[in-house]
């Protein structure tokens, strides 16, 4: 089975402060995202990276920032946190043939 | 117009009900279809994925794909508690993921 693995499931962060959150697949796939999921919203792009070294924009990468050294993970950062960066994150990973997408058990991300 | 239609819900139904859950598309290029399950506070599970017409089996799960109306559909037979959750539809086109916004359902006992 297809492994996604999110490190923090539940954050607590201060307005200002730098976040990361670490993502690990184990099924060597090229392609990695990050969406945030919001109510009513659904799961909206923020980033995603089909090499390692290379990411490209989704639809809201305003306030994020992203890195692929490896190809097994993707990181994303908040360089600085602000209240409406608050909702869950979520990791995936896709095979080349971009026949489906795998999902991390998201990480829930308070900003006070 | 989205790309993906999904009709929030809430859904709620006895238990052993025959569930079907629906979503429309506009986009004739997607090539894959799939459908997710997603309980409360985790990441979205993958159920099924097809990739033709017609349709594909799983168990109680059934998935249903007409390409000619863009439609897609999933259906649950003798639904049980344990399947309360959103199911959220998705599709892709050259590494482009698209995704419904979720249909809560909630299966009574």
């Amino acid at each position: 089975d297809v492994k996604v693995t999110q490190s923090s499931r539940y954050l607590v962060k201060r307005t200002g402060e730098k976040v990361f959150l670490e993502c690990v697949q184990d099924m060597d796939h090229e392609n990695m995202f990050w969406y945030r999921q919001d109510p009513g919203l659904g799961l909206r792009l923020i980033y995603f990276s089909y090499d390692v070294k290379m990411k490209e924009k989704g639809d809201i990468p305003e306030g994020y920032s992203v890195s692929r050294e490896k190809k097994e993970r993707f990181s994303l950062i908040l360089e600085s946190a602000s209240t409406n960066q608050t909702s869950m994150y979520l990791c995936a990973s896709s095979p080349p043939i971009g026949n489906t997408i795998y999902f991390g058990e998201g990480s829930w991300l308070t900003v006070v | 117009q989205k790309e993906v239609e999904q009709d929030p819900g809430p859904l709620s139904v006895p238990e052993g009900a025959i569930v079907s859950l629906n979503c429309t598309y506009s986009n004739s290029a997607f090539q894959y279809f799939m459908w997710y399950r997603q309980y409360s506070r985790k990441g979205p599970e993958l159920l099924m994925y097809t990739y033709s017409s017609g349709n594909k089996e799983d168990g109680r799960f059934t998935a249903q794909v007409d390409k000619s109306s863009k439609y897609i559909s999933l259906f649950i037979r003798d639904s049980q508690p344990s399947d309360s959750a959103t199911y959220l539809c998705a599709m892709v086109t050259g590494n482009q993921f698209y995704f419904g916004t979720g249909t809560s359902l909630t299966v009574i006992p």
